[in-house]
């Protein structure tokens, strides 16, 4: 059973448009959770977020964490083309030495003009 | 962008053949994964190392070894290269092996014929 569950799975919307990604995770010791977007390669570090109902902003992108409730939104606004990309969602479970990062399998995002 | 580097970009082998795979970085960063990513499965962790020659295992390492000789350099083999190998493999870093952001290098793209 996945422990990070990222809705929905790919979105089609026009340029302009303001889109809300999910991720819903159940994990035991949840330490982060981790907002990455992927283009054709690497996937690049959004935002990361430890406390719950601090909004973490940049630009036109926002994501907030729900610890109660166990999920997190990433928000974008006035989409543009250049944000079609991969969007995931990864929690950290790590302790010590012991490294533990599970990501969901991602929301593909395409922003048509 | 962190400064890591992943050779080859792009391999094709045959079945059965040893393949290394090499990730350099230049942030003397601790912390060292090495990720695959397929379709349907999102990013999975293979190995990954906390120190000079101190690595541990992740969620699918079965047909995987690693090396970590020197700060800087991660070695991931497959010993005997089979097709269900193929696969997109990442390279990342922290510096801390929890409530850090890890960076991804470029990946290396492998075909298993």
């Amino acid at each position: 059973e996945d422990k990070v569950v990222q809705s929905p799975l790919s979105l089609v919307v026009h340029e302009g448009d303001t889109v809300t990604l999910n991720c819903s995770y159940e994990v035991t010791n949840f330490r982060s959770l981790l907002w990455y977007k992927q283009e054709k390669k690497a996937p690049t570090f959004l935002f990361m977020l430890t406390s719950s109902g601090i909004e973490k902003k940049s630009g036109r992108l926002s994501s907030i964490l729900d610890k109660k409730e166990l999920f997190s939104i990433l928000n974008i606004t006035a989409t543009q083309t250049g944000d079609s990309a991969i969007y995931l969602c990864a929690v950290d479970e790590s302790g010590g030495s012991n490294y533990k990062l599970t990501f969901g399998k991602g929301t593909l995002l395409t922003v048509n003009p | 962008d962190a400064g890591i580097t992943q050779s080859p970009r792009h391999k094709v082998t045959e079945t059965g053949t040893p393949v290394t795979l090499r990730c350099h970085q230049t942030e003397n960063h601790r912390y060292m994964y090495w990720y695959r990513q397929d379709p349907g499965h999102g990013l999975r962790l293979i190995h990954y190392s906390y120190g000079v020659k101190d690595t541990d295992k992740g969620e699918v390492s079965d047909g995987y070894s690693v090396s970590r000789s020197k700060t800087e350099d991660f070695l991931l083999t497959l010993e005997s290269a089979t097709s269900s190998q193929t696969s997109v493999y990442f390279c990342a870093i922290s510096s801390s092996g929890s409530g850090n952001t890890i960076y991804f290098g470029e990946g290396s793209w492998l075909t298993v014929v």
